[in-house]
C-alpha cells in the first residue's frame, strides 16, 4: 500500500512564477492536510481538504495560496507570484478519516526553493 | 501562548542509553490526543506513538514509551536502548478535540544525535 507521494521532491522557481505542488493521499484516505516547514521550525498547518471541499483554510496566507482536491486526482497547492518567503519545505499529510486518535501519515514533502 | 513547547533544540545520547525529549502543551480542551513524529535527515515524517488524553496508561509502541503526566500538561517522549538510526529530528503535535480539530499544531523540534 503506496504511502502518501508528493512530487516533486524539489522545485525551484524564480521571484512572481508560480508553483504547483501535488500530494496524493494514502489509498483509501479522503482527508488531506497542508503544512509548512521553515527552516529550523516544526510544521505549521495551512489548510484541511476532503474531496472537492476546503474545510479549514485558516492556515493559509490571503493572497497566492490556494489549494484543491478534485474529485479525480491529486491535491494542488498552487502559490502565485512566488517570494523568497515562501522558499520553504510543504508536507501534505492524509488520514483516513478525523478520529481524534487517528495519526496523519505524511508525505516527503516537497523543497521550494525560489531564486 | 505557544500550543507545544519542546525546550531541547538538540540533545546528545550514547548509543544503547535511554534519552527522554520533553513537550509540554497547552490546551483548554479536556479531549485531546498528542502525537510524536520523527524527521530523519531525508526530510520525511514518520509517525511514532499516541497518546489519548483520556488514556489511563502510558503509550508504548516498541522502544518508543510516552511518559504522559496530565496534571503537568507534559507527554515526553522516551527512547530506550538508543541506536545510531535514531539520530533525527523529533516533534511534538496535538490535535484537539473540541476546538480547531483539523489541525495538528507541531512543536519546534529537538534534534537528537546518537554518539557509537
Amino acid at each position: 500500500n503506496a504511502g502518501v507521494m508528493q512530487n516533486p521532491r524539489h522545485l525551484v522557481r524564480r521571484r512572481g512564477q508560480e508553483a504547483r505542488l501535488r500530494c496524493s493521499p494514502m489509498k483509501g484516505h479522503s482527508h488531506v492536510y497542508w503544512y509548512r516547514q521553515l527552516p529550523e521550525e516544526g510544521l505549521k498547518f495551512m489548510v484541511y481538504l476532503q474531496k472537492e471541499n476546503i474545510i479549514d483554510e485558516s492556515g493559509m496566507p490571503k493572497e497566492r495560496f490556494s489549494a484543491e482536491f478534485p474529485k479525480e486526482g491529486p491535491s494542488i497547492l498552487r502559490i502565485q507570484q512566488v517570494v523568497r518567503g515562501d522558499s520553504a519545505a510543504y508536507f501534505c499529510a492524509s488520514s483516513p478519516d478525523r478520529g481524534l486518535n487517528q495519526p496523519q501519515h505524511f508525505g516527503d514533502g516537497t523543497r521550494l526553493s525560489i531564486l | 501562548a505557544q500550543k507545544i513547547t519542546q525546550t531541547q533544540p538538540g540533545m546528545f545520547v550514547q548509543e544503547k542509553e535511554a534519552v527522554t525529549l520533553d513537550c509540554t502543551y497547552d490546551t483548554s480542551d479536556p479531549s485531546y490526543g498528542l502525537f510524536w513524529y520523527k524527521q530523519p535527515s531525508s526530510g520525511e515524517m514518520i509517525f511514532l506513538i499516541y497518546q489519548g488524553s483520556y488514556d489511563q496508561q502510558n503509550a508504548t509502541e516498541g522502544r518508543y514509551s510516552l511518559n504522559f503526566q496530565k496534571a503537568r500538561k507534559s507527554a515526553n517522549l522516551v527512547i530506550s536502548a538508543s541506536q545510531l538510526g535514531d539520530s533525527a529530528m523529533y516533534f511534538c503535535a496535538m490535535r484537539e478535540g473540541s476546538y480547531n480539530f483539523n489541525k495538528f499544531y507541531f512543536g519546534s523540534g529537538t534534534k537528537l544525535n546518537v554518539k557509537p
